[in-house]
């Protein structure tokens, strides 16, 4: 089975600035997709931002944008010009082809006023 | 659309009791989740469908039984309730019937389940 890792349990940051999050993986595979999710305190699973493996160029979203490196599996999440509802718990998963999903721990964004 | 509904959101059981926790989406999806979430940690697949009739087993399947009769709904019962079942449990859906499988998980907002 594919294992996510996310080594950060907590981040912080200040208002306006930039917080990178890492995500690790192990595969096998060549043909997966990977996500990043947020999870505020609502308990909502908010998508933020999806790569697929095939594609080299790096997936952005607004103030998002990932680090994706294949060959290193490594798929970290950059949030720039951070603000207050940006703070929330965000998940790192990868999706197989065969539509199965897989999460990481999660880590804690603290955004500092 | 409504998207992937949950209810109740909240639960108190006693332990032994029995319940169903609800899960429906008008999306149209093939492939449906349940999940839970235990305090600080990541989410743990309980159970999947990848179509009417059909179910499987993830990660965390014991003490729980689902069934999918029909593509809207996907309940999950739990039979003899422990305190170990004590969690936050989320059900997702998500679509592979279209040329782009980057399709992410959608998901309902929860049911709050605790057991005393």
């Amino acid at each position: 089975a594919q294992t996510v890792t996310q080594s950060q349990p907590e981040m912080s940051v200040q208002e306006a600035e930039t917080v990178t999050l890492s995500c690790t993986y192990d595969t096998s595979e060549s043909d997966y997709y990977l996500f990043w999710y947020k999870q505020p305190p609502s308990r909502q699973m908010i998508l933020v931002i999806r790569q697929e493996a095939y594609k080299q160029q790096n997936a952005t979203e607004n103030r998002f944008s990932v680090n994706f490196q294949k060959a290193a599996k490594s798929f970290s999440l950059k949030i720039s010009d951070s603000q207050l509802g940006d703070a929330a718990r965000y998940f790192c998963a990868y999706k197989n082809a065969g539509n199965q999903f897989y999460f990481g721990t999660g880590t804690s964004l603290t955004v500092i006023p | 659309n409504a998207g992937v509904t949950q209810t109740p959101k909240f639960r108190i059981l006693k332990i032994g009791q029995s319940m169903t926790l609800q899960c429906t989406q008008d999306m149209n999806h093939n492939y449906m989740y349940w999940y839970r979430q235990d305090p600080g940690m990541g989410l743990k697949l309980i159970y999947y469908s990848v179509g009417a009739g059909i179910t499987d087993k993830g990660e965390v399947p014991n003490g729980y039984n689902v069934s999918r009769s029909t593509t809207e709904d996907f309940p999950l019962r739990l039979e003899l309730a422990a305190p170990s079942q004590t969690s936050v449990y989320f059900c997702a859906s998500s679509d592979t019937n279209t040329a782009y499988s980057n399709q992410p998980q959608h998901f309902g907002d929860g049911t709050r389940l605790s057991i005393l």
